[in-house]
């Protein structure tokens, strides 16, 4: 089973504070995607990842940024928290559409508060 | 613009009676549709894919779902729901050549025993 672990489940910071959020999957993914999720407006992608060192915008990137140094690690960086962005976090990965469209995996989510 | 939508933000079953969430698309070129569901503190748990092939498609739990080109939808059914079945569905569909999923808003899924 594909298994995708983010490093915490819950998460209370303070505005302005630099927050990092992990995910990791041992599936050996090429794609790695974060997405915001809140009530009445389903999942928004933030930014995703098609290889190591690669990134690229997703639907709602202000405010945030990415690292991927591994193939197997994707970090999401909050540079300036603010409480805007209190939400669930869900991390997700897949392999290469060209593999027949697989589905992508999901984590079990961070729930992020910003006081 | 390419997009997923599920028409209704809940839908109200009892135990035992037939269920049917529904998702209509619009993406260019092949569609390739998903159905995910996801429980109260959960990530997403994927429940079935079309890519091509049968009209029907079986998943996990005993959901099906149908695809249909000419209406555009692929709605998310099961003969007889659980009060298990209860919470948040989502369709998702790849559009274009991307490598980004397109999801719809959810259905709250609410089966009283």
């Amino acid at each position: 089973d594909v298994k995708v672990t983010q490093s915490s489940r819950y998460l209370v910071k303070r505005t302005g504070e630099k927050v990092f959020l992990e995910c990791v999957q041992d599936m050996d993914h090429e794609n790695m995607f974060w997405y915001r999720q809140d009530p009445g407006l389903g999942l928004r992608l933030i930014y995703f990842s098609y290889d190591v060192k690669m990134k690229e915008k997703g639907d709602i990137p202000e405010g945030y940024s990415v690292s991927r140094e591994k193939k197997e690690r994707f970090s999401l960086i909050l540079e300036s928290a603010s409480t805007n962005q209190t939400s669930m976090y869900l991390c997700a990965s897949s392999p290469p559409r060209g593999t027949g469209n697989q589905p992508q995996h999901f984590g079990d989510g961070t729930r992020l508060s910003i006081l | 613009a390419q997009s997923v939508a599920q028409p209704e933000d809940q839908v109200n079953v009892a135990e035992g009676n037939p269920l049917t969430v529904k998702c209509t698309y619009s993406v260019s070129g092949n569609p390739y549709l998903f159905w995910y569901v996801q429980y109260p503190n959960r990530g997403l748990q994927f429940l079935l894919k079309y890519i091509t092939g049968d009209n029907l498609v079986k998943g996990s739990y005993g959901f099906e779902a149908e695809f249909n080109k000419s209406q555009t939808s692929f709605h998310l059914k099961k003969p007889s729901a659980l009060v298990s079945d209860s919470a948040l569905y989502f369709c998702a569909g790849y559009g274009g050549a991307t490598n980004k999923l397109i999801f719809g808003t959810g259905t709250l899924l609410a089966v009283q025993p």
